[in-house]
């Protein structure tokens, strides 16, 4: 079954640094993977998704992911980042069910902006 | 705007007291689902429904029920055999792309269900 592992809990980086967070999956079929962003005590906002094509995805706010098929990873990053980027982001994978798909989420990784 | 309304925002329970949380879209969304976040453990699927009067349990539906009656509507329902109700809870919903298509959620704002 498709599962998710988001390697680090807590990322602080300082302003204008660069980030990368890190998102390996599991899945012996297909593979549609998602970004998401929660800032507090809100729903979630889709960053990003690859679907297909490119494996160089770019999403909203400066972030971009790479799809890595030989090592099953699908890594957000951003050259440089704000305070405002502050928040937790969620990486995800379709799992495909008997009546429809659903989303199967990482655990989260809080990034924490510094200045 | 098209979206998610969730409500109410945060709601306080006393153990043994059954509630329900509202989530009505105006997307024209097939698909709904309810998400349970706790911190640490990412969300966790409920229930989800793929159209009217029609819905399949998630991971972690022991203790929770839902409806879905209307095509923008599912409420769902928190039990008193829900042992650790406490939480974040989130509902979304999807274009329904086919069988092996892959859905794009939309999520509500959340609604934080604390039991006394």
């Amino acid at each position: 079954a498709q599962s998710v592992t988001q390697l680090d809990s807590q990322v602080p980086v300082f302003e204008e640094a660069p980030v990368e967070l890190r998102c390996n999956y599991s899945s012996s079929v297909s593979v549609y993977l998602f970004w998401y962003v929660q800032y507090p005590n809100q729903g979630l906002q889709l960053l990003l998704k690859y679907l297909s094509g490119s494996t160089l995805v770019k999403g909203i706010n400066g972030f971009e992911a790479e799809f890595n098929k030989s090592q099953t990873s699908f890594h957000l990053r951003k050259p440089s980042v704000h305070i405002s980027d502050t928040a937790e982001y969620f990486c995800a994978v379709i799992r495909e069910m008997e009546y429809g798909n659903k989303l199967v989420f990482g655990a989260g990784t809080i990034l924490r902006v510094k200045s | 705007d098209g979206g998610i309304t969730q409500s109410p925002k945060y709601l306080f329970r006393k153990e043994g007291q059954n509630v329900t949380l509202s989530c009505e879209q105006n997307l024209n969304h097939d698909a709904m689902y309810w998400y349970r976040q706790d911190p640490g453990q990412g969300l966790r699927l409920i229930y989800y429904s793929q159209i009217v009067n029609d819905f399949q349990k998630g991971d972690i539906a022991e203790g929770y029920s839902v409806s879905r009656e209307k095509k923008e509507s599912f409420p769902l329902t928190v039990t008193s055999a829900q042992k650790n109700p406490t939480a974040f809870y989130l509902c979304a919903s999807s274009i329904v792309l086919g069988a092996s298509g892959a859905n794009v959620l939309t999520f509500g704002a959340g609604s934080r269900l604390t039991v006394l």
